[in-house]
């Protein structure tokens, strides 16, 4: 198996562009996690989804972020527009059972300028 | 609400060296604990769990006894190589959620 892929792996970007990123999780995995992380918050979930179906975004962290998965291979997190606080490495997660064990991708550096 | 609390790191030891990281948690409820590591530039991956108290997870030399009366979690290795040489989060999850709560990760270097 692949395991977790994202795209694409370093992201920068002027104040004010949209980004999207993107993750493909493991086949067969029914839950999907974004997450964010940072040397002053450490790692922070944003959203999570079940069967394509988007659970719990409390933690995404305001109108700017959005998330969607269109089908259960591919789930994108976009930002629009980017500030410079939003420079990050941002995780995506996928598991089967939605906590014992989750797989997660190399990560996405994204440095907003 | 949930939260778990590391011990600030980094911790630098020389290899074969004993490694203790502590671990403590907050639930409402009774959780299931992890240790996951993180490599320089890749993701998360999990290295070991307990989902009982008293519960011992190991793995690969490392192992952490779920203490429910203390609320702790604490990831121990009897003898650590430069290979070790990453960041270790703690983390829980209630049961009946889905999502884990992560400590903020402890960075171990260990020197030839």
């Amino acid at each position: 198996d692949a395991g977790v892929i994202q795209s694409p792996r370093h992201e920068v970007t002027e104040m004010g562009q949209e980004v999207t990123l993107r993750c493909k999780p493991i086949s067969g995995h029914d839950y999907l996690f974004w997450y964010r992380q940072t040397m002053m918050r450490g790692l922070e979930l944003l959203i999570y989804f079940n069967n394509n179906v988007p659970i719990d975004d409390s933690g995404m962290p305001e109108d700017r972020f959005s998330a969607k998965m269109p089908n259960a291979s591919f789930s994108t997190l976009k930002i629009q527009p980017s500030e410079p606080r939003d420079s990050a490495v941002y995780f995506c997660a996928s598991s089967s059972d939605g906590v014992y064990e989750q797989y997660f991708g190399p990560g996405t550096r994204l440095t907003v300028t | 609400g949930n939260s778990v609390t590391q011990m600030e790191g980094p911790v630098t030891l020389s290899e074969e060296a004993f490694l203790t990281i502590n671990c403590t948690y907050t639930a409402t409820g009774y959780p299931s604990l992890f240790w996951y590591v993180q490599y320089p530039g890749e993701g998360l991956q999990l290295l070991l769990k307990a989902t009982k108290a008293d519960d011992k997870g190991s793995n690969k030399g490392f192992e952490a006894t779920y203490r429910k009366e203390t609320t702790s979690f604490h990831l121990e290795k009897g003898s650590v190589q430069v290979s070790d040489s990453a960041v270790y989060f703690c983390a829980l999850s209630e049961r009946g959620y889905s999502t884990l709560t992560f400590g903020k990760g402890t960075m171990l270097l260990v020197s030839p």
